[in-house]
């Protein structure tokens, strides 16, 4: 079972760019790295998903060293709008056996 | 295109009790995941359901239970409920991967 761990909160100014890196030792061959973003009172939205190298899409983008023992989440000039928690998942993409372990959440706030 | 559609959105039951909660999917979606979500622990997956079958369950007693129907609407159930079942528990749909799903608002579940 891969565990995962993000710092718990971050800050970061208007404009910046914010790059949250999760920690995930224990990550299986076939299991995938996801990234969902949270607001209060609202379940989770998908952002990214990556196995390896980069991946980056009109929001974001996700840097997988080779070793897989971790990944970023890099967001790009970051606005209020972006304070949000960001979960880190990883589990495996298909059927079979898998578990889908999410990291506790970092949760970002920016700063005008 | 409607998203997914937990219902009721609160609950509230009495120690002992047991509850059941609905999810419509997305129209098309035939993996339905359910997970639980507590300040303490987090996000924790419960199970998957893809075309009416359990494809993989969480470490979740078996108090925890769920179910698929053929139009991929899924219901899940918690029996003798116990004060930490109190938690928000989120339904996510998706075409096949369950990392890469929308989630619904969510059924803020009290038990007293």
């Amino acid at each position: 079972l891969a565990k995962t761990t993000q710092p718990i909160s971050m800050d970061s100014y208007e404009g910046q760019e914010v790059n949250i890196t999760c920690s995930h030792n224990n990550i299986a061959t076939n299991d995938y790295i996801t990234w969902y973003q949270q607001f209060p009172s609202q379940g989770p939205r998908f952002i990214i998903q990556g196995y390896k190298t980069k991946v980056t899409n009109e929001v974001a983008s996700l840097f997988i060293p080779a070793d897989r023992k971790s990944s970023t989440l890099s967001l790009p000039r970051v606005s209020l709008s972006d304070t949000a928690v960001y979960y880190c998942l990883v589990g495996n993409s298909g059927a079979g056996s898998y578990q889908l372990t999410f990291g506790k959440g970092t949760k970002l706030s920016v700063i005008p | 295109k409607a998203g997914v559609t937990q219902t009721p959105r609160y609950l509230i039951k009495t120690r002992g009790q047991q509850v059941t909660l609905s999810c419509s999917p997305i129209s098309g979606h035939r993996s339905v995941s359910w997970y639980q979500q507590t300040p303490g622990q987090g996000l924790q997956f419960l199970f998957e359901y893809f075309s009416e079958t359990q494809r993989n369950k969480g470490n979740f007693p078996g108090r925890f239970s769920g179910r698929q129907f053929s139009n991929s609407r899924s219901e899940m159930n918690v029996s003798t409920l116990e004060l930490g079942d109190s938690a928000l528990y989120l339904c996510a749909s998706s075409l096949d991967r369950p990392t890469e799903a929308f989630f619904g608002q969510g059924t803020r579940l009290t038990v007293v």
